[in-house]
């Protein structure tokens, strides 16, 4: 069985600049999950998707970041404009269902200078 | 008080020796209960769910505690390929909260 697939794997841009992540999740799962995580501290949840719609997107900051699910299955994660404490790790999980194990992908590293 | 607080790493431990990790939650409706292990610029991988009757798997033990809202992980006879950083996950009603992470390095 495939796992979950992101891209790209490493990125580097500037301050100011904009980004977009791309996730295709485990076929079949409904959930879909995008994490910050910053070095040194555990995943921090952004989004949560339930086939195409937002569940949970308390911690996600509005103002830069957006988030789309179209037809539930792949998502993609914009960041516009970018500042130099989005440099982070993004991870995208799926799951079955919310209950259900999640799966996480490689996550792609930003580094924003 | 943090969500999810987990002991500050890290764990230097030598192999064989059993090593224990801490975790305590804030919110008393929290539902379920899991460890994670990441390694280093990997992914994290569920290692094992908690539940309230405690449950192991292998040199594994989880225990979970709702009145004082603690979880532990035990891990006995410690291997070099235990070395990674264990994170404390909660879920609500519709939320996962990750703790920090520990980190433990096993040394020969």
């Amino acid at each position: 069985e495939a796992g979950v697939a992101q891209s790209p794997r490493y990125k580097i841009i500037e301050k100011r600049q904009s980004v977009a992540f791309w996730c295709n999740p485990i076929s079949g799962h409904a959930t879909l999950y995008w994490y910050q995580q910053i070095l040194g501290q555990g995943p921090k949840l952004l989004i949560q998707f339930q086939n195409n719609g937002v569940v949970d997107d308390s911690q996600l900051p509005k103002d830069r970041f957006s988030a789309e699910r179209l037809k539930g299955v792949d998502s993609t994660l914009k960041i516009q404009p970018a500042k130099l404490e989005d440099s982070a790790v993004y991870l995208c999980a799926s799951s079955l269902e919310f209950e259900y194990e999640q799966y996480f992908g490689p996550g792609t590293r930003l580094t924003v200078t | 008080r943090k969500e999810v607080e987990q002991d500050p790493g890290p764990f230097n431990v030598p192999e064989g020796a059993t090593v224990a990790f801490n975790c305590t939650y804030s919110n008393s409706a929290s539902q379920s209960f899991f460890w994670y292990r990441q390694d280093c610029r990997k992914e994290p991988k569920l290692l094992m769910s908690v539940y309230s009757s405690g449950n192991e798997d292998g040199r594994f033990t989880a225990q979970l505690n709702r009145a004082s809202q603690y979880i532990s992980l035990l891990i006995r006879d410690s291997k070099l390929s235990d070395s990674a950083t264990y994170l404390c996950v909660v879920r609500g009603y519709s939320t996962l909260t990750f703790g920090k992470g520990t980190m433990l390095l096993v040394s020969p």
